[in-house]
């Protein structure tokens, strides 16, 4: 079954603990995203990578780092992970040919910093 | 990307025709519609994507107008599980940037 997979679902830290989520998907797609999710914010972009070691900013990169070593993964790191980074974190990779650029969500990651 | 006007929420009785509006005025002429919708927290889920003609799929129906500027998505028997917020984006099909830019979207309901 194609699908994106997030590790853990959901997380409870406190400030300043170094965290990862990860992302895995089966589906050999180039293009992988992360996005956070807050009330009346609707989802924004942190992170995206093109391909295997090519990633860049999105809209909200600060506190995050990305890694892309291989195809399949794309962790997301919280160096010193704050308050203000409790939200809900989805990765998505994206399927493209022809007019097709239709972006595969995983189930979500609840995070709260303490 | 043009921006998207939607209505905030909308009802629909279960086993209905679920039509929702979205107007996209300043879209150019490689813009794609897509209509996206997420169920409670869940991850976003792909519906249906168009550029001029109307689409279908097994999901849903996307009925474009002549001139591009607005469309309907078609849920043609809503069920429960379509309570959902549907959110329609319009973006360059495979150009450009991947990023997707939800709005508020349109919170359907569908009660029994």
């Amino acid at each position: 079954e194609a699908q994106v997979t997030q590790n853990p679902r959901y997380l409870i830290t406190v400030t300043g603990k170094k965290l990862t989520v990860t992302c895995s998907q089966n589906m050999n797609h180039e293009y992988m995203s992360w996005y956070r999710q807050d009330p009346g914010l609707g989802l924004r972009q942190i992170y995206y990578s093109m391909n295997v070691e090519v990633t860049d900013k999105g809209d909200v990169p600060e506190g995050y780092k990305v890694s892309r070593k291989e195809k399949r993964n794309f962790p997301l790191i919280l160096e010193s992970p704050s308050p203000n980074q409790t939200s809900l974190y989805f990765c998505a990779s994206v399927a493209r040919g022809g007019s097709r650029n239709t972006q595969y969500f995983g189930p979500g990651t609840r995070l709260t910093v303490l | 990307d043009a921006k998207t006007t939607q209505p905030t929420s909308m009802d629909c009785a279960e086993g209905r025709a679920a039509n929702l509006p979205c107007n996209h005025s300043t879209i150019s002429g490689n813009e794609y519609v897509y209509w996206y919708r997420q169920i409670h927290s869940q991850g976003p889920q792909y519906i249906i994507h168009g550029l001029k003609n109307n689409e279908t799929n097994e999901m849903a129906s996307l009925i474009i107008t002549e001139d591009r500027k607005s469309s309907t998505l078609i849920l043609p028997h809503a069920t429960l599980r379509d309570t959902a917020v549907y959110y329609c984006i319009v973006r360059v099909g495979i150009q450009g940037a991947q990023k997707l830019v939800f709005g508020q979207g349109t919170r359907l309901t569908i009660n029994p």
